[in-house]
């Protein structure tokens, strides 16, 4: 399975402002997907990312809120643009990869706790 | 529409069998997906079934049957540290580009008693 390594794991950030989240993979992989995870609910995808290409956004995500960059097949970024205290979540970027017996599942990030003030 | 229905909670005992169920309506079907999550964590992969029938991974077991739209999720022989929420997800055909994604239910909260 992919490891990916998330950063940062949390923050407390001003509204008004921008923070960016990142993503590296042990692997190369060809998508990734960035979701979002308010406290008690379940995950909403924002984004899928391909390298190369733009980002394909969910219905309610707009790419100038939540800009992607995704310059390599290990690598993307999410920012969470002009932040309002709505932004508090979990975020999240996923990657399919291989798990056992040949099957692919998705394997999440360590997750980053924003708290927006 | 495309639409995943999980319980919200669920109670158990340690050292019972629980199932939690999973229903789903999508507009294509590719496999189907069970995480455990652990407040504070990320989801961490249990299951995956793409064909009807039985997988089984220790405690954990995963049914599949595509005909009713319905999956389960045995655990048994429940430890405390199974406590934890339960997501089912689904991997359905989209337009072109973009059918790797998840549909994901709102997960069943898990909690195991002494």
């Amino acid at each position: 399975s992919a490891v990916i390594s998330q950063k940062p794991s949390r923050d407390i950030c001003q509204r008004g402002t921008s923070l960016t989240i990142q993503c590296q993979v042990d692997s190369q992989v060809t998508m990734m997907f960035w979701y979002r995870q308010q406290p008690g609910q379940s995950l909403t995808l924002i984004a899928t990312a391909n390298q190369g290409s733009e980002a394909t956004y969910e219905s309610g995500f707009v790419i100038d809120k939540f800009p992607i960059s995704r310059p390599n097949l290990t690598f993307s970024t999410l920012t969470v643009s002009n932040m309002s205290p709505e932004d508090s979540s979990i975020y999240l970027c996923s990657v399919e990869s291989r798990k056992d017996r040949g099957h692919y599942g998705y394997t999440f990030g360590s997750g980053t706790r924003l708290t927006v003030v | 529409g495309q639409n995943i229905d999980q319980p919200t909670e669920m109670t158990a005992t340690e050292g019972a069998i629980v199932q939690i169920n999973c229903t789903y309506q999508t507009s294509g079907f590719n496999g189907l997906f069970w995480y455990q999550q652990h407040a504070g964590e990320a989801p961490t992969f249990l299951s995956y079934n793409v064909l009807d029938g039985l997988e089984e991974k220790g405690r954990f077991s995963s049914f599949l049957s595509r005909s009713k739209g319905y999956s389960y999720l045995l655990l048994k022989e429940l430890q405390m540290k199974d406590s934890a929420s339960y997501l089912c997800a689904v991997r359905a055909n989209r337009n072109a580009g973009n059918n790797r994604k998840l549909i994901w239910g709102l997960g069943t909260s898990l909690a195991v008693n002494p």
